[in-house]
């Protein structure tokens, strides 16, 4: 059973490009969290969302940041118009069950986006 | 609102010594508890967690994690450590029944000498 999967897992963009991130959760997950780790921080939470449905962006910039968790497919994570703060580990996790359970959260390897 | 404490930047120990790696937590209800470590260009790998029930709860790698509600406490511990347990190790904490969203101490740095 693969775990979850990130891809790229390393990604350098010039700013003002855009950066898109990849997620796939593990199989049987339907519940997808996304977090920022900057240097010498935690991690921090971006967006929890369930298949087709964005449940809580309030950790997410207002600006510039999207995601998505089509019906078939990774989820996505779009960064437009990127700057050099948007350099960070943007670590993708899922659950099986619903996020009120006590089920613990899965994480992928990260992507490490540099903005040049 | 929910955090999380992680009082030293760095911990050193010598293989076969104890291991202590703190955490201290603020929650508005009762918590759940979690351990993360995180090797280099790694993912966060789940350690073990505090749900309810037994205070010590036990997780993979011979570690265990005490909760104790009147210190607000979850310290991670190993009787006796490995080189290979040199990473990075993060506590969290959720809000049980009415959040998800997980909020991640700094990190410390364990770094066990041979």
């Amino acid at each position: 059973n693969a775990g979850v999967m990130q891809n790229p897992r390393h990604l350098v963009r010039r700013r003002g490009q855009e950066a898109r991130l990849r997620c796939s959760p593990m199989k049987g997950h339907s519940h997808v969290y996304w977090y920022r780790q900057l240097p010498e921080e935690g991690l921090k939470f971006m967006v929890y969302l369930q298949k087709e449905n964005i449940i809580d962006e309030s950790g997410m910039p207002k600006e510039r940041f999207s995601a998505e968790f089509p019906k078939e497919g990774p989820s996505i994570l779009r960064i437009q118009q990127v700057v050099r703060g948007d350099s960070a580990a943007y670590f993708c996790a899922s659950s099986t069950e619903g996020a009120w359970s006590s089920y613990e959260q899965y994480f992928g390897p990260g992507t490490r986006l540099t903005v040049t | 609102a929910q955090s999380v404490a992680q009082p030293e930047d760095q911990v050193n120990v010598a293989e076969g010594n104890p291991l202590t790696v703190k955490c201290t937590y603020s929650v508005s209800g009762n918590p759940y508890l979690f351990w993360y470590v995180q090797y280099p260009n790694r993912g966060l790998q789940f350690l073990l967690k505090y749900i309810t029930g037994d205070n010590l709860v036990k997780g993979s790698y011979g570690f265990e994690a005490e909760f104790n509600k009147s210190q607000t406490s979850f310290h991670l511990k190993k009787p006796s450590a490995l080189v290979s347990d040199s990473a990075l190790y993060f506590c969290a904490v959720r809000v049980r029944s009415n959040d998800y969203k997980l909020s991640f101490g700094a990190g410390t740095t364990v770094t066990v000498r041979a």
